[in-house]
């Protein structure tokens, strides 16, 4: 199926280091979710985004909408070690089509 | 209660063998998904219900029927599988079919021998 081009692949940061990642596309999109999945579980929501430059934070974590709609980005602020994880965004072309493209993921180990 | 259930979290199966995975909500939603994930890469969609009513079926091969009993329960039916079935099986929800956020169970990890 289709992915996002999602940067970068992978991410080894220090503990208190800040973190940025981002999704791409060709397409436009109207809706851009940002999950995190840990091993052996399902992916979980951390951020929706509705519109073109809305910015949103949950937390630590900061997401912005891209102006071209052809992009959204994620920060999460002074990392910890919890934040291990893959990162996935996904997107929506047609908002209430239920279909959601995914990102190919951002996998971030932090070292303590 | 705001979280979607899956049983079981671990399934064996050979190739022979007919099982179901489960999946339950008790947030009202009335959209449900099943995803297939592979290692390492990110959810693929199979099939969408839509207050009950299956509303996308992503080309899945026949050996997955997918079931919606009533608006908490979603079940997948499994027979034939091959060993490249093996994968782990997202359950999704979201409020109705207008809404955009889809929440997931924790997953049911299948292997096919």
């Amino acid at each position: 199926g289709q992915q996002l081009n999602q940067s970068p692949q992978s991410m080894f940061i220090q503990e208190g280091e800040d973190v940025s990642m981002n999704c791409t596309s060709s397409s436009i999109f109207n809706t851009w979710l940002w999950y995190k999945q840990e091993p052996g579980e399902g992916p979980v929501l951390l951020i929706a985004l509705y519109k073109a430059g809305e910015l949103t934070s949950n937390g630590r974590l900061t997401a912005q909408f891209g102006i071209t709609r052809k992009d959204s980005f994620l920060n999460i602020s002074a990392s910890i070690p919890s934040d291990v994880g893959i990162y996935f965004c996904a997107g929506q072309r047609t908002s209430g089509t239920y279909k959601y493209i995914f990102g190919t993921g951002t996998r971030l180990k932090v070292l303590a | 209660d705001t979280e979607v259930t899956q049983t079981p979290k671990h399934l064996v199966m050979g190739m022979t063998n007919k099982k179901s995975l489960k999946c339950e909500q008790h947030m009202g939603h009335r959209a449900m998904y099943w995803y297939k994930q592979k290692a390492k890469k990110p959810p693929e969609l199979m099939f969408v219900y839509s207050y009950e009513k299956l509303s996308i079926n992503e080309s899945v091969p026949s050996r997955f029927s997918p079931e919606c009993p009533n608006s908490s329960l979603l079940n997948l039916h499994l027979h034939a599988l091959q060993p490249e079935d093996s994968a782990l099986y997202l359950c999704a929800s979201s409020q109705d079919p207008t809404s955009d956020e889809q929440f997931f169970g924790p997953g049911t990890r299948l292997t096919v021998l």
